[in-house]
Order: C-alpha cells, then structure tokens, then sequence
C-alpha cells in the first residue's frame, strides 16, 4: 500500500498567517491527492482533489500544489473557521490512504 | 442536496456482528462509487471499502478483509456494510461516503454523520 506522510502534526499559528502542510507520498501517486479539513465531532470536507483542483464552495485561500511523491496545502490568510485538523489522501487506486493528520491550532 | 444518513452502530461483544446502513439521497445513486471511512477515537481516517456504482466491483482494506462485506441497494438507494468476526481495535465511528465523477471516483465529495461501533465486552 502507498503510505502517507504529513508534516508537521501539529501546527500553531495566527489569523492572517499563510501556512503550508506538507503531504509526502512513498511512491508516485502523480495527481491524484485529496486534501479533507475535519472539525472536531464533524465529517470531513473536501478542500482540494487532483492536487491542485478546488472543492465545491472551497474559499480561494486554500490551494494545492505537488505531484509525483510531494505535495503542499497552503492556506493564504488564516481565517478563525480554519482552525481544524487536515488530511491528505490519495486517490491514485482504490486501496486509499490517508495522512496521519495535521491539527491547525491557535497561536 | 446531497445526504447520506448511517446507521446500526451500537455495542457489540468481540467475536460479534453488525451490520451498518447508509441510507442515500439527492443524487443517482447507482452512478457513483461509494465508500466506508472509520476514524477509532481521538485517531486520524482510515479507509475501509469502496464499491462501484454497479456494485460489481469492491475493494477492502487489508486490515478487514475477509471479514467486513461491503453491499448497495439500489432499488432502496442504500449501501451496506457487514461487519462479522469484530475485534477491539474495529471501534470506531464508520462514515459512508460518496465518491466523485468517472475522472476522481476515490474523491469524497461528501459524508454521513457517522455510526459509532463499540467492540467491548
């Protein structure tokens, strides 16, 4: 199985801050990255998918960018909503794989 | 809209069975894979079956194969998943969810409000 691999695990920063999570993969997935946003007792969201493609109704500050083996979610401006935990996922076959998380804490 | 309603969680005894429902809506539910996702407590997403929008094809997580049977109606618009030979480490709170287009049918676009199964004695 393809294994994935995000840095860090935790993450504290500000409103207004840019932020960036890195999603490593242990062989070529090409594009085929999802990034999901969990908010504690809720069901995952969709943000990002193909790596760099925007979700339905997904604020523009949030972008993807990688392929191959390494992938990067950037958040433009910290907003309070986006406080929250971050998953990869890929999507290159379906024995699907998650990243261990990312928790996005205040500052 | 799109929902997707879980349920047939509860508590069951290791060794036991369940057998989850996720109850589709808003959508053409034979057209799109879909997917069971558990998340144990207070840990990250683990993906645990997929099946084709036909339900000819299925997929499972080498950590439940051979016991875990994943199934859809589409006549009811309801995926199932069968949950036999259960151990402590298969609790969880187990989400459905629905897969993308043809171009990202491993892409979940969107989720139930998830079951919680406990496997305690």
């Amino acid at each position: 199985d393809i294994q994935m691999t995000q840095s860090p695990s935790t993450l504290s920063a500000s409103v207004g801050d840019r932020v960036t999570i890195t999603c490593r993969a242990s062989q070529s997935i090409s594009s085929w990255l999802a990034w999901y946003q969990q908010k504690p007792g809720k069901a995952p969201k969709v943000l990002i998918y193909k790596a760099s493609s925007l979700g339905s109704g997904v604020p523009s500050r949030f972008s993807g960018s990688g392929s191959g083996t390494e992938f990067t979610l950037t958040i433009s401006s910290l907003q309070p909503d986006d406080f929250a935990t971050y998953y990869c996922q890929q999507h290159n076959s379906y024995q699907i794989t998650f990243g261990q998380g990312t928790r996005l804490e205040i500052k | 809209e799109v929902q997707l309603l879980e349920s047939g969680g509860g508590l069951v005894q290791p060794g036991g069975s369940l057998r989850l429902s996720c109850a589709a809506s808003g959508f053409t539910f034979s057209s799109y894979g879909m997917s069971w996702v558990r998340q144990a407590p207070g840990k990250g997403l683990e993906w645990v079956s997929a099946i084709s929008g036909s339900g000819v094809n299925t997929y499972y997580a080498d950590s439940v194969k051979g016991r875990f049977t994943i199934s859809r109606d589409s006549s009811k618009n309801t995926l199932y998943l069968q949950m036999n030979s259960l151990r402590a480490e298969d609790t969880a709170v187990y989400y459905c969810a629905k897969g993308g287009d043809s171009s990202s049918p491993q892409v979940f676009g969107a989720w139930g409000q998830g079951a919680l199964v406990t496997v305690s004695s």
